[in-house]
């Protein structure tokens, strides 16, 4: 596609919910990123796919936080027993991956995550 | 600790003024520093990305500047519009792909 979507924009759920993000980042992009950004906070490092595997997860905050990326196009984050810590929006980017630590990312608009 | 710092934190300026914006990061194992431009309700937008001491870029009315030997860099904005009321976020690499962030400056423009 011509940018990074994000779907969906917003979504708000109750406390131990299950909530599924979405991002399909741009055709040919190889990395994407997941990052969280909280109130007052710079966005926070979640994880990267390179291809179909996750080559960095160390971001994600507990074994609540789950992403995938099956066929290394869109990706999905998976978060299981929402708490309202949770509460943030989560920005996708991907880029070419020409070279480690100076890409530019593409990012999307972002999902808003609001947990009750 | 991977710390990257921004300065102010927020900023309102005057159609036509001038600014500019500071961000602060450890020097040791500098890898690149990014700049995005986030505005409400829109996607952050790639400004910059510079990886050599000394390093300047511009693009229209916005230029950047790099020191790495004392860890900062320098964003300004000649004649700000309006249309430059955004959220401005510094991050760096540190030869990873891990992008660590500062919390950004929102700077607000008034007509």
């Amino acid at each position: 596609g011509a940018g990074v979507s994000q779907t969906p924009s917003n979504k708000v759920t109750e406390k131990g919910k299950y909530v599924e993000l979405r991002c399909d980042p741009i055709s040919g992009h190889t990395a994407l990123y997941w990052y969280r950004q909280s109130l007052g906070q710079g966005p926070e490092f979640l994880i990267y796919f390179q291809g179909t595997g996750a080559a960095d997860d160390s971001g994600l905050p507990n074994d609540r936080f789950f992403a995938v990326r099956p066929e290394g196009s869109v990706s999905t984050l998976k978060i299981q027993r929402t708490e309202r810590g949770d509460s943030a929006v989560y920005l996708c980017a991907s880029s070419l991956n020409r070279g480690p630590g100076a890409n530019v990312l593409t990012f999307g608009a972002g999902s808003r995550l609001t947990v009750l | 600790i991977l710390n990257v710092e921004q300065s102010p934190q927020s900023l309102h300026v005057q159609e036509g003024d001038s600014t500019n914006f500071t961000c602060s990061f450890p020097s040791s194992n500098f890898y690149a520093l990014h700049w995005y431009r986030w505005e409400t309700a829109k996607s952050p937008e790639a400004l910059f990305v510079m990886t050599l001491n000394g390093d300047e870029k511009k693009k229209g009315r916005i230029s950047a500047t790099l020191n790495t030997k004392e860890g900062y860099s320098y964003l300004y904005i000649k004649g700000s519009q309006p249309e430059d009321s955004a959220t401005y976020l510094c991050a760096n690499s540190y030869n990873t792909d891990k992008l660590i962030f500062g919390t950004g400056t929102r700077l607000q423009v008034f007509p």
